[in-house]
């Protein structure tokens, strides 16, 4: 079984542009979480997929979004980038147990 | 808040032994995870564990104390291989959404 893929691998960005990254998710996994991850702050949560409906959101500003289509796939899109958005962004699939099968991330620069 | 700390780095020698401690808020408390990160790669699922106890797998054992708010990994016959992020997320309240420490950096060296 393939494990979660995520696109592209690396980006770079300059401020005030925007930035679509995708999730291809594990087959049969309905819910997709993403996660920034910082040196300084860790993995924080900014949002769940399920069905395709946003089912739990963390606390990140609305610049940042997603979705999620019918065959479970998602897109994070960040707009407006700032350079505080550098990071690794990280996304997850579960089947309905409390484990997350983690993609390998997109790393993100901002200049 | 939902903190959840663990040490920032680790050293350790090949051939021993290491545990990584992580300590969380208990109020809500649902479930404890351990994950290993390597650089550059997904974080991978090791453990979880949602009653008081030790269990083994293999050369890694996860400790959970639920009245304590406190769990531990061992890692036995440390590996260079072994040099990884060792991430502690909790479960709190209803939510599956995990909440990460900010994981504890393990440098083995020979």
């Amino acid at each position: 079984k393939a494990g979660v893929t995520q696109t592209p691998r690396y980006l770079i960005k300059t401020r005030g542009q925007q930035v679509t990254l995708s999730c291809s998710p594990i087959s049969g996994h309905r819910s997709v979480s993403w996660y920034q991850q910082t040196p300084g702050q860790g993995l924080q949560f900014l949002f769940e997929y399920f069905s395709e409906t946003q089912r739990n959101k963390g606390n990140f500003p609305g610049r940042f979004s997603g979705r999620q289509f019918s065959n479970s796939r998602s897109e994070m899109n960040v707009s407006t980038l700032e350079l505080g958005d550098s990071a690794l962004y990280l996304c997850a699939s579960s089947a309905g147990s409390n484990i997350q099968y983690f993609g390998a991330g997109t790393r993100l620069s901002v200049l | 808040g939902q903190n959840i700390d663990q040490p920032t780095e680790m050293t350790a020698t090949e051939g021993a032994i290491v545990q990584i401690n992580c300590t969380y808020q208990t109020s809500g408390f649902n479930g404890l995870f351990w994950y290993q990160q390597h650089a550059g790669e997904a974080p991978t699922f090791l453990s979880y564990n949602v009653l008081d106890g030790l269990e083994e797998k293999g050369r890694f054992s996860s400790f959970l104390s639920r009245s304590k708010g406190y769990s531990y990994l061992l890692l036995k016959e440390l590996q260079m291989k072994d040099s990884a992020s060792y991430l502690c997320a909790v479960n709190f309240g209803g939510s599956y959404i995990p909440t990460f420490g900010r994981g504890t950096s393990l440098i083995v060296h020979p």
